[in-house]
């Protein structure tokens, strides 16, 4: 059974870099046929995705957040990484990370999603 | 950007009900549609694939269809532990987006 796991900082202040990591266990990252992406959602609104990497390293982003987001893996640690810059308040959300299947785009599992608070 | 379209908003309906949600594309998108299920402070949960295939494990009243701009997930007999968020979300382009969601009410 794949399980993905955020972990991050709770609280970062205007202006910083929120980053965050996302553990998967029961599966190697390295697989192929799966993408691993990002994915947001502001208390009491919908979902919005941020982007996604494959294994070999290529990314794609959300065109709204592609000035300031990064994406990278991290096969030995069987991790990916989301970097976000210049962070508003309006970056508050809880933040996901999910594995996707490369042929349908099914986002099939999925972490449990990690609060973060953009705050001074 | 494809834009995805979902109503009603919101939805309240009785034990048993049959229920259905609509989705719609702003360009055609083939079958590239995806259903999840969310409750209140869990993570999503994927329902339905292209458009009309059951993911494994969900429950057989779920079924989706549609091609094309426009999907619908029916739901044919409305459980209790259905009372949800619903979203659809489109693969068919590089840049995967998601509809507002749908929010059911189990009276």
């Amino acid at each position: 059974q794949v399980q993905l796991q955020e972990s991050g900082p709770g609280l970062v202040k205007p202006s910083q870099t929120l980053s965050l990591t996302c553990t998967v266990s029961g599966g190697a990252i390295s697989t192929d046929n799966y993408y691993w992406t990002w994915i947001r959602q502001p208390a009491g609104k919908g979902l919005e995705w941020i982007g996604r990497i494959y294994a070999s390293g290529s990314t794609n982003y959300n065109p709204s957040l592609m000035s300031r987001v990064a994406i990278s893996v991290d096969t030995s640690k069987n991790q990916f990484s989301l970097k976000l810059s210049s962070v508003t308040a309006a970056d508050t959300a809880v933040y996901y990370c999910a594995r996707v299947y490369y042929y349908d785009g099914t986002f099939d599992y999925w972490g449990q999603g990690a609060l973060v608070t953009v705050s001074s | 950007d494809i834009q995805m379209t979902q109503s009603p908003s919101s939805l309240s309906a009785s034990v048993g009900d049959r229920v259905s949600i609509t989705c719609r594309a702003s360009q055609r998108i083939n079958k590239s549609l995806n259903w999840y299920q969310q409750k209140p402070g869990k993570a999503p949960k994927p329902l339905i694939y292209t458009a009309s295939n059951l993911q494994s494990g969900a429950p057989s009243r779920f079924s989706g269809s549609g091609s094309g701009t426009d999907f619908t997930l029916t739901i044919s007999s409305l459980q209790p532990e259905d009372s949800a968020t619903y979203y659809c979300q489109q693969s068919y382009s590089p840049i995967w987006t998601f509809g507002q969601g749908t929010k059911v009410e189990v009276k």
